[in-house]
């Protein structure tokens, strides 16, 4: 079974300028997250899908990220305009449904760093 | 909110060390408590989970038990191996209703030596 897809890998910016993200869960997972984590923390959740409906956006600072996941698959998480402290990695997990005890899928993440 | 607190690292040990590593959490509900394991170079990957008290997850030698009455989920491996050496993170999900997201500690690096 193919893991949870994310592109880039890395990816340097400059402040102010737009970034993107894409993600790619397991085939068949309702449940789609993207997690933010700076150097030296523990991944902070900034959005939660379930199919293509948004569950959970309470973190997420909606001045500059958006995220959308099309057809309820594929998700992309956007940055405009970027901030020197959005410098981290973003990492994408899938879960077959959202419930407690669920194992969550985390892809390799996508590394940022903004000059 | 719900939060989860967990040993401050680096730890450093022997090979055929026994490790302990302590969690505790802080939540309103009945949540289900997870340990993960980021290798070198990997993504982060499930290394076990207990749903409900008193449950024990077990999984690569590693254990930990779900302990109600004093809120933790310390991971523990009797003998560790050099392929152990990772950051660990503790995490609880769900302790609300359709709240699932995974509230993570800070995590801990292991460093194991040969």
């Amino acid at each position: 079974e193919a893991g949870v897809a994310q592109s880039p890998r890395y990816k340097i910016i400059e402040k102010r300028q737009s970034v993107a993200f894409w993600c790619n869960p397991i085939s068949g997972h309702a449940t789609l997250y993207w997690y933010q984590q700076i150097l030296g923390q523990g991944p902070k959740l900034l959005i939660q899908f379930q199919n293509n409906g948004v569950v959970d956006d309470s973190q997420l600072p909606k001045d500059r990220f958006s995220a959308e996941r099309l057809k309820g698959v594929d998700s992309t998480l956007k940055i405009q305009p970027a901030k020197l402290e959005d410098s981290a990695v973003y990492l994408c997990a899938s879960s077959h449904e959202a419930g407690t005890g669920e194992t969550q899928y985390f892809g390799p993440g996508t590394r940022l760093l903004v000059l | 909110g719900d939060s989860v607190t967990q040993m401050e690292g680096p730890v450093t040990l022997s090979e055929e060390a026994f490790l302990t590593i302590n969690c505790t959490y802080t939540a309103t509900g009945y949540p289900s408590l997870f340990w993960y394991v980021q290798y070198p170079g990997e993504g982060l990957q499930l290394l076990l989970k207990a749903t409900k008290a008193d449950d024990k997850g077990s999984n690569k030698g590693f254990e930990a038990t779900y302990r109600k009455e004093t809120t933790s989920f310390h991971l523990e491996k009797g003998s560790v191996q050099v392929s152990d050496s990772a950051v660990y993170f503790c995490a609880l999900s769900g302790a609300r209703s359709n709240d699932y997201k995974l509230s993570f500690g800070a995590g801990t690096t292991v460093t194991v030596r040969a």
